[in-house]
């Protein structure tokens, strides 16, 4: 069984700060990571994934995120978010059994 | 081109009624799936087919059943509604353990 733990529920950051969104895993197996972005009233997209190679991957619109074995850990990082990136954000991890497991998610308010 | 599309968007219903979602993916993929997320937020997988397999079934109610005609169509229906069932279900799709495409959600609302 696998399970994921997003650290913060609510994250509120002003306009061009940089922010860091915290996910830790747990799995007996070997599993996928992916960070997903739902924006108000639609479905979710892909951000970035971490699959094998660079544990450092980047992802759509700036973000990028840390794979980091020995912690368990994938953080969602940016340098500077703007007010578009005002969203909710899922980590998830996926064996090759292909179940995917979510996070509760993260709520990202960008301020002006 | 709509990559996932589920129908309908919104549905509101009273209890006891029976409903289906239609979902259907143009990717080509092998695997669908359905999710539920309810009110807070918290997205659950449900079900997952691949090449119309059931392979994941999660505790759920038996009142919901999946149906797959083909590989690219993810049906679900829906028995004796009830309030708690109110929430925006998400089909998606992927191929083998990449990441999972989804469409735009249909907001079920149990009166």
């Amino acid at each position: 069984a696998q399970s994921v733990t997003q650290l913060d529920s609510q994250v509120p950051v002003f306009e061009e700060a940089p922010v860091e969104l915290r996910c830790n895993y747990s799995s007996s197996v070997s599993v996928y990571l992916f960070w997903y972005v739902q924006y108000p009233n639609q479905g979710l997209q892909l951000l970035l994934k971490y699959l094998s190679g660079s544990t450092l991957v980047k992802g759509i619109n700036g973000f990028e995120a840390e794979f980091n074995k020995s912690q368990t850990s994938f953080h969602l990082r940016k340098p500077s978010v703007h007010i578009s990136d005002t969203a909710e954000y899922f980590c998830a991890v996926t064996t090759n059994a292909g179940k995917s497991t979510f996070g509760d998610g993260t709520t990202l308010t960008v301020k002006p | 081109d709509t990559a996932v599309s589920q129908t309908p968007k919104y549905l509101v219903t009273q209890m006891g009624n029976d409903k289906s979602i239609k979902c259907e993916q143009n990717l080509g993929h092998d695997t669908m799936y359905w999710y539920k997320q309810d009110s807070k937020k918290f997205l659950k997988i449900m079900f997952s087919y691949n090449n119309k397999e059931l392979i994941i079934n999660e505790t759920v109610p038996n009142r919901f059943s999946p149906k797959s005609p083909d590989k690219a169509h993810l049906n679900l229906h829906i028995n004796s509604l009830e309030l708690g069932d109110s929430a925006v279900y998400f089909c998606a799709s992927s191929q083998d353990e990449t990441e999972a495409f989804f469409g735009q959600g249909t907001r079920l609302t149990v009166v």
